[in-house]
C-alpha cells in the first residue's frame, strides 16, 4: 500500500461550486503537508502548506489537516475554470528533507463555465 | 531568474542506451531531487540530495544514478534504459534553510522520456 492515498478522479464541477479534495496517509511521522497544483504539461507549483494539525486559509483555498485520522483536505470555494488542473497532496517528515516529498497520485479537476 | 532548468525537454532512447538528464538551479538551493510521473501514479521520488556531495535514495531508485558535485547541478543518469523508464521526469529544488517555507519545492518543466 502506498504511503499516501489520493482519489485520482477525474472530478468535474460547474463554475462556482465548492470542491473538496482529500488524501489519507499511513506514516505517522509526516508533519508537513502540502498541496501542489499542476497544469497540463507543466511542473507542479506549491498551492498550500500546513504544519501539523489545523486549518489554513488563503483566499478561496482552505487546507485542513487531521493528524489523528491521518487525513488532509483541500477546499476550493467559488471554483473557477482557471482552477482546472491536477491537485497533488504531498507530505514530508521534516522540513530539512525539503524536497524528499511523498506525493499522492493527484486528482484531476475540471471546472466548466 | 531562470529557477530550475531541465534539459532536454523531450528524448527518445532505444532499450539499453544510456543518457543523462540535466538539472540546474540558480537559486542557491541546498536541496535538489528527481521525481518521475507516470499516468495514475502521481510523482514518485527517485533520488534526492541535501547538499553537494550528499545523495540518498527515494522510493524508486533502481536503474538511476545521481551525483551532486556542485550546488547548482543535479544530473540523473540512466545506465541502461528500459521501456519501464518511459515517463516524465521532474527535477525540484528547495532552500533548506530556516522557517517552514524551506519545504516549498520549485519544479522544472519536466523531461518527457520515451524508451522504445
Amino acid at each position: 500500500q502506498k504511503e499516501v492515498e489520493q482519489d485520482p478522479g477525474p472530478l468535474s464541477v460547474p463554475e462556482g461550486a465548492i470542491v473538496s479534495l482529500n488524501c489519507t496517509y499511513s506514516n505517522s511521522a509526516f508533519q508537513y503537508f502540502m498541496w501542489y497544483r499542476q497544469y497540463s504539461r507543466k511542473g507542479p507549483e506549491l498551492l498550500m502548506y500546513t504544519y501539523s494539525s489545523g486549518n489554513k486559509e488563503d483566499g478561496r483555498f482552505t487546507a485542513q489537516v487531521d493528524k489523528s485520522s491521518k487525513y488532509i483536505s483541500l477546499f476550493i470555494r467559488d471554483s473557477q475554470p482557471s482552477d482546472s488542473a491536477t491537485y497533488l497532496c504531498a507530505m514530508s517528515e521534516t522540513p530539512q528533507a525539503g524536497t524528499a516529498l511523498i506525493f499522492g497520485k493527484g486528482t484531476t479537476l475540471s471546472v466548466s463555465s | 531568474n531562470a529557477g530550475v532548468t531541465q534539459t532536454p525537454k523531450f528524448q527518445v532512447l532505444k532499450t539499453g542506451q544510456s543518457m543523462t538528464l540535466q538539472c540546474a538551479q540558480d537559486m542557491n538551493h541546498e536541496y535538489m531531487s528527481w521525481y518521475r510521473q507516470d499516468p495514475g501514479m502521481g510523482l514518485r521520488l527517485i533520488h534526492y540530495s541535501v547538499g553537494a556531495g550528499i545523495t540518498d535514495q527515494g522510493e524508486v531508485p533502481n536503474g538511476y544514478n545521481v551525483s551532486r558535485s556542485t550546488t547548482e547541478d543535479f544530473p540523473l543518469r540512466l545506465l541502461s534504459a528500459a521501456p519501464s523508464q518511459t515517463s516524465v521526469y521532474f527535477c525540484a529544488s528547495s532552500s533548506g534553510t530556516g522557517g517552514y517555507r524551506n519545504t516549498e519545492a520549485f519544479f522544472g518543466q519536466g523531461t518527457r522520456l520515451t524508451v522504445v
